[in-house]
């Protein structure tokens, strides 16, 4: 039969505000989470990383925040740019693949984020 | 320092056909991942290899296969081609280092190789 494509969420935003994108994981036993950014044409690419030991991380612009009691992870932008315009996927390793697997992650369906100028 | 490096880009193909996709990982880094990413599934996990080893499989019928070469590069082989087989195939590698906050592997995407299957 005919698949039936995603149908993302939308952020949309003025440039310089703050954007939170959100995320829902599905497996409680996940080591870490990853959130990564793609933008058209390109591959996806690394933006900030959380163990699940922790609820809060910090990088340039970006925080990330993890609620495992709701097995809810979210990444804010702060001062948000028309750069920043994307497709932004919330990641998990998985439980089970064991310490030399390095490249196995379950990704998020994503979050289309846009900037307006 | 170069990227992670995919070839072709572009590439359309028929049913039954099979197809070889290749992908050159950054310099020094020894781990590959293949994913296929589809508007109906979004980005799902094909294979993994490490030194030639293939370490993990996704959940994806025999006709995806792959291997990894003694200079990391790496190769994925579809085989007898369907219609959903359409889709953007991405290469990541990885130095296999953790993270020092995470323990997360960072994973580095090439641009993809997009296969259209007619």
């Amino acid at each position: 039969g005919e698949s039936v494509g995603l149908h993302l969420p939308t952020l949309s935003v003025q440039e310089g505000d703050n954007s939170i994108i959100n995320c829902a994981y599905s497996n409680s036993a996940s080591d870490y989470f990853i959130w990564y950014k793609q933008e058209s044409g390109k591959g996806p690419q690394f933006i900030i990383d959380i163990r699940s030991n922790m609820d809060k991380r910090q990088g340039q612009r970006v925080t990330v925040l993890l609620n495992k009691t709701v097995k809810h992870l979210s990444l804010q932008i702060a001062a948000t740019q028309p750069g920043d315009s994307a497709v932004y996927f919330c990641a998990e390793k998985p439980p089970g693949a064991g310490g030399t697997s390095y490249g196995k992650l379950t990704f998020g369906q994503g979050t289309i984020l846009t900037v307006h100028p | 320092k170069a990227g992670v490096t995919q070839t072709p880009r572009y590439l359309i193909k028929t049913r039954g056909q099979q197809v070889t996709l290749s992908c050159s990982p950054i310099s020094g880094h020894r781990s590959v991942s293949w994913y296929q990413q589809t508007p109906g599934q979004g980005l799902q996990f094909l294979f993994e290899y490490f030194s030639e080893t293939q370490r993990n499989k996704g959940n994806f019928p025999g006709r995806f296969s792959g291997r990894q070469f003694s200079n990391s590069r790496s190769e994925m082989n579809v085989s007898t081609l369907e219609l959903g087989d359409s889709a953007l195939y991405l290469c990541a590698s990885s130095s296999g280092q953790h993270s020092r906050y995470s323990g997360a592997n960072v994973l580095t995407f090439g641009a993809g190789s997009r296969l259209t299957v007619l």
